[in-house]
C-alpha cells in the first residue's frame, strides 16, 4: 500500500483531457514537499515528465501539466493521444520515514 | 547526454544476497550535483525506492529494507553497486538504478533500462 494514493486507472478519448490525482499525507505533501510525475510506457523505464510540482524537463510536450494544493497533486494531460497510453507515477519525500515514496501508479487507457 | 546501465544475475538463489551494479557513462558519479539511486518494480507492480548514495560514499536507505540493503560507489570505475542480503521471492523484479538531483526532494532524471532479477531456487 502505498503512501502516496492514485486511482488505479483513467480513461479518456484522442483529443480529450484527464486529470490524475495524488493524495498525501500531512507528513508528505503537506509539509510542502514537492511532487514529480514519471511516464511509464509498456515495457520501458519510467521517464521523469514533472519536476517540482508543475515543470516540464527539456522535450516534454505542453500538453503535460502539474499542480498542487495542500496535501493533493495532479497530473493534468490535454488534447490526449494514443502514444500516451501509460502507466503514472507521482512521486515525493515522507518526512516521517525519511524515505522517497511513489505513489501505486495510474493506467492511462486512450479510448 | 548521460546513461545508466544495470548489470548483475539474473537469478538468485532464496536467502543469498542480491548484487547489481549500474555503469554510469556520459557524466561522472564523482558529481556533487546527484545522487545515485536504486529503485525496483516487482512484474506488474508499482515502483519502490530501494535507497540512495552519494560520491562520497553517503547513504540513505528505505527504511523497509535498510537491514538488508547495502550500497557502493567506485568513482575511479564510474559505478555504483546494490547488495541485498537474505532475499526472498517478494524480492523478484525490475531493478532500476537512476540518477537523482540533490533537491528536497530528489527525483530522478535519468534510468537506466532496467534488469529483472528473479529470486527462485
Amino acid at each position: 500500500q502505498s503512501v502516496l494514493t492514485q486511482p488505479p486507472s483513467v480513461s479518456g478519448a484522442p483529443g480529450q483531457r484527464v486529470t490524475i490525482s495524488c493524495t498525501g499525507s500531512s507528513s508528505i505533501i503537506g509539509t510542502g514537499y514537492d511532487v514529480h510525475w514519471y511516464q511509464q510506457l509498456p515495457g520501458t523505464a519510467p521517464k521523469l515528465l514533472i519536476y517540482g510540482n508543475n515543470n516540464r524537463p527539456s522535450g516534454v510536450p505542453d500538453r503535460f501539466s502539474g499542480s498542487k494544493s495542500g496535501t493533493s497533486a495532479s497530473l493534468a494531460i490535454t488534447g490526449l493521444q494514443a502514444e500516451d497510453e501509460a502507466d503514472y507515477y507521482c512521486q515525493s519525500s515522507d518526512s516521517s520515514l525519511s524515505a522517497l515514496v511513489f505513489g501505486g501508479g495510474t493506467k492511462l487507457t486512450v479510448l | 547526454q548521460v546513461q545508466l546501465q544495470e548489470s548483475g544475475p539474473g537469478l538468485v538463489k532464496p536467502s543469498e544476497t542480491l548484487s547489481l551494479t549500474c555503469t554510469v557513462s556520459g557524466g561522472s558519479v564523482s558529481s556533487g550535483s546527484y545522487y545515485w539511486n536504486w529503485i525496483r518494480q516487482p512484474p506488474g507492480k508499482g515502483l519502490e525506492w530501494i535507497g540512495y548514495i552519494y560520491y562520497t560514499g553517503s547513504t540513505n536507505y528505505n527504511p523497509s529494507l535498510k537491514s538488508r540493503v547495502t550500497m557502493s560507489v567506485d568513482t575511479s570505475r564510474n559505478q555504483f553497486s546494490l547488495k541485498l542480503s537474505s532475499v526472498t521471492a517478494a524480492d523478484t523484479a525490475v531493478y532500476y538504478c537512476a540518477r537523482g538531483l540533490r533537491t528536497t526532494p530528489s527525483f530522478f532524471d535519468q534510468w537506466g533500462q532496467g534488469t529483472l532479477v528473479t529470486v527462485s531456487s
